[in-house]
């Protein structure tokens, strides 16, 4: 399989379920990303990975807590999530480093509902 | 902070008419700057990026964007749209020369294209 690739594509859980959304990038790259898409509201960053280092965590909550075992997979562990927290969850992943700027390229997303 | 505003949230074309969807910036230093299309049932993928150069930039599928320093704005345009056309369209900014992966979003633009 190519490109970046997210299990499972839909997820329905209750506020104190524990789950995990897997991430996997099939092209090299070695910076993933999480991302939130709420309904109406701009993509949110909300971590970055570049040589399986976290770099940047941008204000989220302790219930979400990412890992990034290796450049290629990326996991976001949930728990005791807020029926706000129900939305599309991306995974991106580009190549590292910190010099130029470089593509991201996308996966097809979680559409997670919290009930 | 810095922000990237889509002034169009929804837009409804005729196949044919002339595309131009605007998109503006906050931050004032170098900025890296991306369109990405988002077809219904697809990922995110690239449309067209500006990193330096020609402000002019041509993307896949006859689109192409201006950037206008002065304005803070990259503009997306394509003289003649077709129904396949219909998708939602993100402007994102990357600030600065170096990777630091924090792509910004605006909220994205629907374009519907009536055939």
């Amino acid at each position: 399989e190519t490109g970046v690739t997210q299990t499972p594509r839909h997820l329905v859980m209750g506020m104190t379920n524990k789950k995990s959304l897997k991430c996997e990038q099939h092209l090299g790259h070695n910076a993933m990303y999480w991302y939130k898409q709420s309904a109406k509201k701009p993509l949110e960053l909300m971590f970055v990975y570049n040589f399986k280092e976290q770099t940047e965590n941008n204000s989220v909550p302790s219930r979400f807590s990412p890992e990034c075992p290796n450049s290629s997979h990326l996991f976001l562990h949930l728990h005791t999530l807020q029926p706000e927290d129900s939305a599309l969850y991306l995974c991106a992943s580009s190549q590292g480093g910190l010099a130029g700027v470089h593509e991201q390229f996308f996966g097809p997303g979680t559409r997670l509902t919290v009930l | 902070a810095q922000s990237v505003s889509q002034h169009n949230h929804h837009v409804i074309l005729s196949e044919a008419a002339s595309l131009e969807l605007g998109c503006n910036y906050s931050y004032g230093g170098t900025v890296n700057l991306f369109w990405y299309v988002q077809y219904p049932g697809q990922h995110l993928q690239l449309l067209l990026k500006y990193f330096s150069g020609d402000p002019l930039v041509k993307g896949i599928k006859g689109f192409e964007a201006e950037f206008i320093k002065s304005k803070f704005s990259f503009n997306l345009r394509k003289p003649s749209v077709q129904w396949s056309d219909t998708a939602e369209y993100f402007c994102a900014v990357i600030r600065g020369s170096g990777n630091t992966g924090k792509l910004i979003f605006g909220q994205g633009t629907t374009l519907q294209v009536k055939p």
